[in-house]
């Protein structure tokens, strides 16, 4: 069984860094085509992609955050971890982690989804 | 590269069959293969309902389609269903990168 889980802060201060950790078993980030990806989705508001990094280490960002995000894996402990620097309150929103499959581009399964409110 | 678009809004009674699209360009949906489908109910996470344009996971029910012509993919679901209802996002692969649709709001009516 495959499952993914996010864990960070509930909430985040305006202008402060946002670590997220995305938890996962059942697969390796060390197979071929295989990567993490995290996704957010404001309340009420679309789904957006944000990062995905691959088994080789490869990374890519969505274009409009690509500045002020950093992805890294940690293939021993099974996690992937999100930065997000100069947080703003329009970054609130749930961020999910999923894996995906590169030679396909699809996201299965998700992770719950953790919901991050910035806020002073 | 712009978020693909989808009508918000799509609606059908229980065993109709509701078509719902998703357009891009030349530089997205229509280069390549890798569109794909996800069912979002409230509060839940997403669901992958169709990969590689019109393939099904295992347990997705074949009610659900796909299909492409150009820069547009749809999704049909036939045969509607009141668990049907929810949002429903496309995404296609752009070169390494990803992106969503916009998202409609399926109604069962």
């Amino acid at each position: 069984q495959i499952t993914l889980k996010e864990s960070g802060p509930a909430l985040a201060n305006p202008t402060q860094t946002l670590t997220l950790t995305c938890t996962f078993s059942g697969f390796s980030l060390s197979s071929s085509g295989v990567g993490v990806g995290w996704i957010r989705q404001p309340p009420g508001k679309a789904l957006e992609w944000l990062a995905l990094i691959y088994w080789d280490d490869e990374k890519r960002f969505g274009p409009s955050l690509s500045s002020r995000l950093t992805i890294t894996k940690d293939t021993s402990k099974n996690q992937v971890i999100l930065t997000m620097t100069n947080l703003d309150p329009v970054d609130t929103a749930t961020y999910y982690c999923a894996r995906y499959f590169l030679f396909s581009s699809w996201f299965d399964p998700w992770g719950p989804g953790t919901l991050v409110t910035v806020s002073s | 590269q712009s978020a693909l678009t989808q009508p918000p809004s799509a609606s059908g009674s229980p065993g109709q069959s509701v078509t719902i699209s998703c357009t891009g360009t030349s530089s997205d949906i229509g280069a390549y293969n890798y569109i794909s489908w996800y069912q979002q109910h409230p509060g839940k996470a997403p669901k992958l309902m169709i990969y590689e344009v019109n393939k099904r996971p295992s347990g997705v029910p074949d009610r659900f389609s796909g299909s492409k012509s150009g820069n547009t993919a749809s999704l049909t679901v036939s045969g509607l269903q009141a668990d049907d209802e929810g949002n429903y996002y496309c995404t296609s692969y752009v070169g390494g990168d990803v992106v969503f649709g916009g998202g409609t709001k399926l109604t069962v009516l």
